[in-house]
């Protein structure tokens, strides 16, 4: 499974774009890139997935390098409620999930 | 959406005692994780189960056992819980290769 690599902290403007990076230059072609949110004593939320194109849902949006080593989560307009740890994932069965610490994202009002 | 239902949010055991985490899914998903989560240490796999009377070791699974007598059910059980096994419990469950969906957890001291 591909190791990933986010920054530990991160912070940002309420009602901005957040941009949320990740490098996962280990990932191999049939791996998809996850992405999942922690909010403070709750499970993680499942937010979006990819595996070669961009993807885009009602919650944000996943950008896929062409040589897939990277991705990026935008989240449109940040609100203080997209507070949260958000963890990128590489995996291609879905069944070996690889938490590591990810990035703590503070949306500052 | 899919639920999934942790039995208990917050756990008090002592040491040595047998202690049983529950959780249970209501989308019929064949496969059902364990993880524990740490501060500095992120989600760790336990052990996953992708199907009834199936498992799986995850990554940390000494002093863990598990059960999946029916599909939407899956059961860690701590054999004699010693204070290292204190932590947040997570499970999680998931469709083929859909995304894993988590419940919001047990937070489970063992004093």
């Amino acid at each position: 499974d591909a190791k990933t690599t986010q920054p530990p902290s991160m912070d940002c403007a309420e009602g901005r774009a957040a941009n949320l990076p990740c490098n996962h230059s280990t990932i191999s072609g049939n791996e998809y890139v996850y992405w999942y949110r922690q909010i403070h004593s709750q499970g993680p939320q499942y937010i979006i997935h990819g595996l070669k194109n961009n993807e885009t849902n009602e919650m944000a949006s996943l950008i896929i390098t062409e040589d897939r080593k990277s991705s990026t989560l935008i989240l449109p307009h940040a609100t203080l409620r997209d507070t949260a740890v958000y963890y990128c994932i590489g995996d291609w069965t879905g069944n070996q999930f690889y938490f590591g610490t990810g990035t703590s994202l503070t949306v500052i009002p | 959406d899919v639920k999934v239902t942790q039995s208990s949010r917050y756990l008090v055991k002592r040491t040595g005692e047998k202690v049983f985490l529950e959780c249970v899914q209501d989308m019929d998903h064949e496969n059902m994780f364990w993880y524990r989560q740490d501060p500095g240490l992120g989600l760790r796999l336990i052990y996953f189960s992708y199907d009834v009377k199936m498992k799986e070791k995850g990554d940390i699974p000494e002093g863990y056992s598990v059960s999946r007598e029916k599909k939407e059910r899956f059961s860690l059980i701590l054999e004699s819980a010693s204070t290292n096994q204190t932590s947040m419990y997570l499970c999680a469950s998931k469709y083929g290769y859909q995304p894993q969906h988590f419940g919001d957890g047990t937070r489970l001291s063992i004093l």
